[in-house]
């Protein structure tokens, strides 16, 4: 089975500095996707990054990017210029490539305080 | 609907009692689940629905807990019997189909406490 571990419970930024959440994970599997989430006080889960497995180019949303080293299995997020709005839980995920890939496997979250 | 719409917000109960969840996924969307967030920890799969097959019923963690599913349309989460370890956030999530290309939209949860 598949496991994500995120090692930082919380992590503080400065605003418009950078910060950069990290993410591990283990998997027997070579095609899958991995996920960052952010969670505010509203609850609702949304997609801040994807990144696919078979890419080696690391993605980039905006101010969000990743470190993605496969061999490694590390899946890092940064945060460039950082806001106030960026204050939330954040979520890596992974999902396999295949057979019951409708599954996301959540590591336990980081809390991510944004200082004025 | 614009989004994955769940009620109640918010459900305090007494222990022994039923309690069930809505979840309202986006029109057209195939793909249902449900997650169960207990408080500083990820989100744990539960059940999964696919248009008319039969549901993933593996994450359910006993018998108190059962899901149903109408076509592609609304789904209630039920749980007999609540326990006090039952208290956590369950969000719905839906999406265009089942494949990992497609990505999934989040309700804001429900969170259960239990008394």
């Amino acid at each position: 089975a598949q496991t994500v571990t995120q090692s930082q419970p919380e992590m503080s930024v400065q605003e418009a500095e950078t910060v950069t959440l990290s993410c591990t994970y283990d998997t027997s599997e070579s095609d899958y996707y991995l996920f960052w989430y952010k969670q505010p006080p509203s609850r609702q889960m949304i997609l801040v990054i994807r990144q696919e497995a078979y890419k080696q180019q690391n993605a980039t949303e905006n101010r969000f990017s990743v470190n993605f080293q496969k061999a490694a299995k590390s899946f890092s997020l940064k945060i460039s210029d950082s806001q106030l709005g960026d204050a939330a839980m954040y979520f890596c995920a992974y999902r396999s490539g295949g057979g019951s890939n409708y599954k996301l496997t959540f590591g336990k979250g980081t809390l991510l305080t944004v200082n004025p | 609907g614009a989004g994955v719409s769940q009620s109640p917000s918010n459900k305090v109960t007494e222990k022994g009692k039923d309690v069930e969840l809505r979840c309202d996924p986006i029109s057209g969307h195939t793909a249902l689940y449900w997650y169960r967030q207990r408080l500083g920890q990820g989100l744990e799969f539960l059940i999964y629905f696919q248009g008319n097959s039969a549901p993933d019923k593996s994450g359910l963690p006993s018998d108190r807990f059962s899901a149903e599913r109408t076509g592609e349309s609304v789904s209630t989460l039920t749980i007999q019997r609540t326990q006090q370890e039952d208290s956590a956030v369950y969000l719905c999530a839906s999406s265009l189909g089942g494949a990992a290309n497609y990505g999934y939209t989040f309700g804001s949860g429900t969170r259960l406490t239990v008394v």
